[in-house]
């Protein structure tokens, strides 16, 4: 069965610390990989996808993905208060079809 | 760009009637959309993919006679829920995918259902 594991959390980290969240995957054969954001009563919102081993930058958040070790991580820089939410990792299901999502690690950034 | 809506934001029905949700995405079009459901502190649950001018395929468990899906064109996809009960009450959230690149999903800004 394909799946996607988080660590459910809470990660707990300081405002201005770099915050790391990670992904693991059993699909071998997936292809594009999606974090999402989703805030407490809130629908999930697109942050960043990657489908390249290494690393991608966007402003303060940093994707990186090891296919040989089927691991994406979310590194968020910087982080804010208002970075805390639930952050959900998606892999494609093969045939860029339906999305199969990990339960999602919930961070809090305190003051 | 890549902005999904919904209608309505949420709604309450009686027990027995039904309930149509849409989904549209507005500044592309979307060949396959998704239908999640998620209940309070739970993850995302799929229900069905609904391809334009085709039939919705509808994960295990879900009753597809229960949550009619209809995608009549490129930009719009209703969830029907019919003879709706209390159990049935939930957040739906809706998600469009591109067609192109990656592939990602928008997500719409999500319906939330009582039922009484």
């Amino acid at each position: 069965q394909k799946e996607v594991e988080q660590n459910s959390g809470p990660l707990s980290v300081p405002e201005g610390a770099i915050a790391s969240l990670n992904c693991t995957y059993s699909d071998r054969g997936s292809q594009s990989f999606f974090w999402y954001r989703q805030y407490s009563g809130k629908s999930p919102e697109l942050i960043m996808f990657i489908y390249s081993n290494g690393d991608k930058e966007d402003g303060r958040f940093t994707a990186q993905l090891n296919k040989a070790s089927q691991y994406v991580s979310l590194l968020i820089r910087d982080s804010q208060p208002s970075d805390s939410a639930t952050y959900l990792c998606a892999v494609n299901s093969g045939g860029y079809n339906k999305l199969i999502f990990g339960a999602g690690t919930r961070l809090a950034v305190h003051p | 760009g890549a902005v999904v809506s919904q209608h309505p934001s949420w709604v309450i029905c009686k027990s027995g009637t039904s309930v149509k949700i849409e989904c549209r995405s507005l500044d592309f079009q979307a060949t396959t959309m998704f239908w999640y459901r998620q209940f309070p502190k739970q993850s995302l649950m799929l229900m069905a993919t609904s391809n334009e001018g085709s039939k919705a395929t509808y994960e295990q468990g879900v009753e597809k006679d229960k949550f009619l899906i209809n995608h009549a064109s490129l930009t719009l996809s209703t969830l029907t829920v019919t003879s709706a009960h209390p159990e049935d009450s939930s957040f739906y959230i809706c998600s469009a995918r591109v067609t192109s690149g990656a592939y990602e999903q928008y997500f719409g800004p999500g319906t939330r259902l009582t039922v009484t």
